[in-house]
């Protein structure tokens, strides 16, 4: 299974983008890349995902490096609502399972 | 609205008692899971289930227990064996059992004493 590593946390100022690095250095060829956010004590929220090629959508942009072995998450203009953990994930298939691993994530703190 | 509805938000218990936790999604979601969050701490499986009248354990599923006799519903009971149950509870649901997209709701926190 395809684990990943991401800073435990970062800062950004209010109105700049916000670069969330992960490493995935195992990932499979198969396994997409999923990011996740969680505001404090409530339940996660889905943000983007991705399998090789960059992906953009309301909320994020999603760039994967050509290797796979690393993403960022781009938030174009950060507010004080995007302060939350956010996770990055790869897919982990037990039994037939389709379970999100997260980890212990990124907190990202914007700054006014 | 569609969506997950967790209740109640905060629960109180003492030790030794069971207590079971709500579910409910109205997105007619097949597959459905529990997570459990511990203080700082990421996400981790206790229980999913794919379909009606069936379900796995996840990682951590020792001194838990769920049923699933309707799609909509996967409640969670928290045994007495569960050494450890005070923590942060979220339910979760997937169009399918292949689909990664997973809607959660607002967590249970579990406060055991």
């Amino acid at each position: 299974d395809a684990k990943t590593t991401q800073p435990p946390s970062m800062d950004c100022a209010e109105g700049r983008a916000a670069n969330l690095p992960c490493n995935h250095s195992t990932i499979s060829g198969n396994e997409y890349v999923y990011w996740y956010r969680q505001i404090h004590s409530q339940g996660p929220q889905y943000i983007i995902h991705g399998l090789k090629n960059n992906e953009t959508n309301e909320m994020a942009s999603l760039i994967i490096t050509e290797d796979r072995k690393s993403s960022t998450l781009i938030l174009p203009h950060a507010t004080l609502r995007d302060t939350a953990v956010y996770y990055c994930i790869v897919r982990v298939d037990q039994t037939g399972a389709n379970n999100l691993f997260f980890g212990t994530g990124t907190r990202l703190t914007v700054i006014p | 609205d569609g969506g997950i509805t967790q209740s109640p938000k905060y629960l109180f218990r003492k030790e030794g008692q069971n207590v079971t936790l709500s579910c409910e999604q109205n997105l007619n979601h097949d597959a459905m899971y529990w997570y459990r969050q511990d203080p700082g701490q990421g996400l981790r499986l206790i229980y999913y289930s794919q379909i009606v009248n069936d379900f796995q354990k996840g990682d951590i599923a020792e001194g838990y227990s769920v049923s699933r006799e309707k799609k909509e519903s996967f409640p969670l009971t928290v045994t007495s064996a569960q050494k450890n149950p005070t923590a942060f509870y979220l339910c979760a649901s997937s169009g399918s059992s292949t689909s990664y997209e997973q809607y959660f709701g607002p967590g249970t926190r579990l406060t055991v004493t």
